[in-house]
Order: C-alpha cells, then sequence, then structure tokens
C-alpha cells in the first residue's frame, strides 16, 4: 500500500514569488491535513481537509490557502512568498476525522531566498 | 489558547534503561492522544495512540493517559540507541471548526551505548 506522497521533495524559491506543493493520500484516506515545521515552533497545523472541503484552519496569513479535489490528492499555495516561509512542509493523512491518528509524507522542503 | 506541552529535553539515559516522556494538554474533551517518533530529517512516524484512561502496551513502548490530570506519558523500556530521536506528543483539539491534531514542541531523546 503506497505512503502518502508529496512533491516536490525540495523547492527554492526567490521572496515574491508563489509556490504550490501536492500531496496525495494513501489510498482510501479523505481526509488531509497540512503542517508547517520549523526549529523555533516545531508542527503547526496549516488546514485540514475532508471530501473536497476546508474543516478547520490554523492561525497563518492569507497567503496560505489550500484545496482538495475530488480524488482526495490536496494542494497548498503560499503566494508572495517571505524568508520566513522557508520550512518544512508536512502532508498526513487519515481514514476519517483523525481518531485513529495521521500517516505523514516526507514532506517538501522550501527554501525563500 | 488551547496547547499541548512536553519537556523540551533533551533527555539522555543510558541503553537499556527505561526512557519516560512526558505531556500535558489543556482540552478537557480530548478523545484521542498520539506519540509520534521524529527522526531528524525525516517526517514523523506514529508510533503508540490511546483513548482511554490507563496504560496501553506495544511492544517496549507503553502509552499512560490520565484524562483527569490532562496527562499523557510514553515509556520506552530498554532503550536503545536506535531510539534517539525527537518523540512528538499530538492530540486532537477542539479547533474552530472541528478537532485538530495539535503537536507539542517535542522531547529530544538521546540513548548513551
Amino acid at each position: 500500500k503506497a505512503g502518502v506522497t508529496q512533491t516536490p521533495r525540495y523547492l527554492i524559491k526567490t521572496r515574491g514569488q508563489q509556490v504550490t506543493l501536492s500531496c496525495s493520500p494513501i489510498s482510501g484516506h479523505r481526509s488531509v491535513s497540512w503542517y508547517q515545521q520549523t526549529p523555533g515552533q516545531g508542527l503547526q497545523f496549516l488546514f485540514e481537509y475532508f471530501s473536497e472541503t476546508q474543516r478547520n484552519k490554523g492561525n497563518f496569513p492569507g497567503r496560505f490557502s489550500g484545496r482538495q479535489f475530488s480524488n482526495s490528492r490536496s494542494e497548498m499555495n503560499v503566494s508572495t512568498l517571505e524568508l520566513g516561509d522557508s520550512a518544512l512542509y508536512l502532508c498526513a493523512s487519515s481514514i476519517g476525522q483523525g481518531r485513529y491518528g495521521y500517516t505523514f509524507g516526507s514532506g517538501t522542503r522550501l527554501t525563500v531566498v | 489558547q488551547k496547547e499541548v506541552e512536553q519537556n523540551s529535553g533533551p533527555l539522555s539515559v543510558p541503553e537499556g534503561a527505561i526512557a519516560s516522556l512526558n505531556c500535558t494538554y489543556s482540552d478537557r474533551v480530548s478523545q484521542s492522544f498520539f506519540w509520534y517518533r521524529q527522526y531528524s530529517g525525516k517526517s514523523p512516524e506514529l508510533i503508540m495512540s490511546i483513548y482511554s484512561n490507563g496504560d496501553k502496551e506495544d511492544g517496549r513502548f507503553t502509552a499512560q493517559l490520565n484524562k483527569a490530570s490532562q496527562y499523557v506519558s510514553l515509556l520506552i523500556r530498554d532503550s536503545q540507541p536506535s531510539d534517539s530521536a525527537t518523540y512528538l506528543c499530538a492530540v486532537n483539539l477542539r479547533g474552530a471548526g472541528s478537532y485538530q491534531l495539535t503537536f507539542g514542541k517535542g522531547t529530544k531523546l538521546s540513548v548513551i551505548p
């Protein structure tokens, strides 16, 4: 059974640009969450999607957005990149509403220069 | 502010000893509790889940939950150098729309040969 797949693995972008990250959940998992991980702040919740609907959003500016498609694949977008957006972005999927925990992908390492 | 708190460590234990990791959370109605292990440069891996008060054992790992004290812990028996990693406590907390999996900042464990 394939795990959670995130693409790309690494990205280098310039300040002001925008970026789109992709996540394919485990087959059958309808819930997808996104997290930002930095050394100082740890894992911070960005948003969660279930059946194409955003159910929850963390405390991030509107530059961070996401969506989920009918096949449960999800994308997140960050516009007008800032240096502080440099982080590991992790996607995680769950079979339900997270009661049984989430399985993480390998992440996308974003560097903003 | 609903939170999950962990001692950041580092926690150093000799090989073969018991490592004890602790976590407190703020939301009394939380129902699902998890421990994740994260090796340096890797994504978090789910190692234990617990939903009811008491102990849950899986191999060398024991998770303990006390909902009255809002406290969850992880014991690692016969610690091995391969257990050296950061351990993340995660709790399903009530968010704006529904529950969201919220992480502590992690405890770094070093097992000394």
